[in-house]
């Protein structure tokens, strides 16, 4: 069965500092796809990178980057230079290519609070 | 511009009550999610549809219920019988039904027990 975890559930972090948010996958299936989305205090969670297993690329997006390391199940999310706009739950998610429905998994998510 | 729209944004059930959340979209998506949200907790699935008139339970079915008569929305019933309701509900669309797509997510329905 495919699991997600999120060991760290509440970062507290000044502005500018930069922050990693660690995530570990366990799935059976050798096609998956893993993403990470974001939630602010509004709601609705907001999608921000998608990866497939195929490819270990690590990818930077602005002050986003991410590192996906097959090797350790890792796929780990970092911010850089901080600030309070990013304050949020972040959650990884993982879904198998051969499951039903699209189904995703979820982490329980880390809740990122940078302070000013 | 195009999305998914929940509603109520909050709602109150008393006991012993069906209470439906609505969900609709304008993207044109073949398939709709709803999960439920607890306090500190990820998402886990209740009902998927990936074509209009088919639904499946996902991993936490019980008490709740779903319709596809529409492509464009999937109310979720939250049933008298689904003992601890109080959550927050979201619903998700992708254009089909590969794995690999992202969600795209409502603004979510916060359901209390009166």
């Amino acid at each position: 069965a495919q699991k997600v975890t999120q060991a760290q559930t509440e970062i507290s972090v000044v502005e500018k500092e930069d922050v990693t948010l660690d995530c570990v996958y366990e799935t059976r299936d050798t096609t998956y796809y893993l993403f990470w989305y974001k939630q602010p205090p509004s709601g609705e969670l907001v999608f921000l990178i998608r990866r497939n297993s195929f490819d270990e690329q690590n990818e930077i997006s602005g002050r986003y980057s991410w590192n996906f390391q097959k090797s350790t199940s890792s796929f780990n999310f970092t911010i850089t230079a901080s600030q309070v706009v990013d304050s949020a739950v972040y959650f990884c998610a993982l879904s198998e290519a051969g499951a039903a429905g699209n189904k995703l998994t979820f982490g329980g998510g880390t809740r990122v609070l940078v302070k000013p | 511009d195009g999305g998914i729209t929940q509603s109520p944004k909050y709602l109150f059930r008393k006991e012993g009550q069906n209470v439906t959340l609505s969900c609709e979209q304008n993207l044109n998506h073949d398939a709709m999610y709803w999960y439920r949200q607890d306090p500190g907790q990820g998402l886990r699935l209740i009902y998927y549809s990936q074509i209009v008139n088919d639904f499946q339970k996902g991993d936490i079915a019980e008490g709740y219920s779903v319709s596809r008569e529409k492509k464009e929305s999937f109310p979720l019933t939250v049933t008298s019988a689904q003992k601890n309701p109080t959550a927050f509900y979201l619903c998700a669309s992708t254009p089909g039904k590969g794995a690999r797509q992202p969600q795209h997510f409502g603004d979510g329905t916060r359901l209390s027990i009166l």
